[in-house]
């Protein structure tokens, strides 16, 4: 079955650290997001991507870093000068007709211990 | 960035009654969409809109894409305790392929 697959579903970091949460889809989509949720802020945009190596920089960017080096992943690297990163991450992708919106994946909870 | 006006942003409500939720804009969009997320999940897409005045049905729920282009509207009827979760609009303006977000309508269902 076609899908988007995030992993891990729960990740703990140290202050200090790195964390790398991982996104993989196989619809042969071209674009791929990145978004933050945050309890009663809705859903906000931290990167995208359109096409296989390019990708742009979304509301919330700071402290985050992507790669896109494959159409089948989207990488999202929460680096230690993001100051609150406790939160729950989706990623998203759509084809570049974009006809029926986003397809999200379960999401990944980071929590700073 | 933008953001969609979406009202309620809560509502409780009895098992078996209604429940109706809108999102407006200031901008004229072309494509309106209608998510639910279950509590720990990704949101799945409920119904999408492409024409405007445009009424789409699914199940017990009707969605509406507004004559200005600038709001849409949900409704659930008869609802189950399934239906609990947060419900998010969507909005697509011509030429981006990116989507705009309302904040969230979050539904309780009491049994």
């Amino acid at each position: 079955d076609g899908g988007i697959t995030q992993s891990p579903k729960y990740l703990f970091r140290k202050e200090g650290q790195n964390v790398t949460l991982s996104c993989e889809q196989n619809l042969n989509h071209d674009a791929m997001y990145w978004y933050r949720q945050d309890p009663g802020q809705g859903l906000r945009l931290i990167y995208y991507s359109q096409i296989v190596n390019d990708f742009q920089k979304g509301d919330i960017a700071e402290g985050y870093s992507v790669s896109r080096e494959k159409k089948e992943s989207f990488p999202l690297t929460v680096t230690s000068a993001q100051k609150n990163p406790t939160a729950f991450y989706l990623c998203a992708s759509t084809n570049r007709g974009f006809n029926y919106g986003y397809t999200f994946g379960s999401g990944t909870r980071l929590t700073v211990v | 960035g933008q953001q969609l006006n979406q009202s309620p942003q809560s509502m409780f409500i009895q098992e078996g009654e209604d429940v109706s939720m809108n999102c407006t804009s200031s901008s004229i969009f072309n494509t309106w969409l209608w998510y639910k997320q279950d509590p720990g999940e990704g949101p799945v897409l409920l119904i999408a809109l492409y024409k405007a005045g445009e009424l789409t049905s699914n199940g017990r729920l009707t969605a509406q894409f507004g004559i200005t282009r600038k709001d849409s509207f949900l409704n659930i009827s008869a609802s189950i305790p399934s239906d609990v979760g947060i419900y998010f609009c969507a909005g697509q303006q011509g030429g981006s392929e990116k989507l705009v977000f309302g904040k969230g309508m979050k539904l309780t269902v009491n049994p």
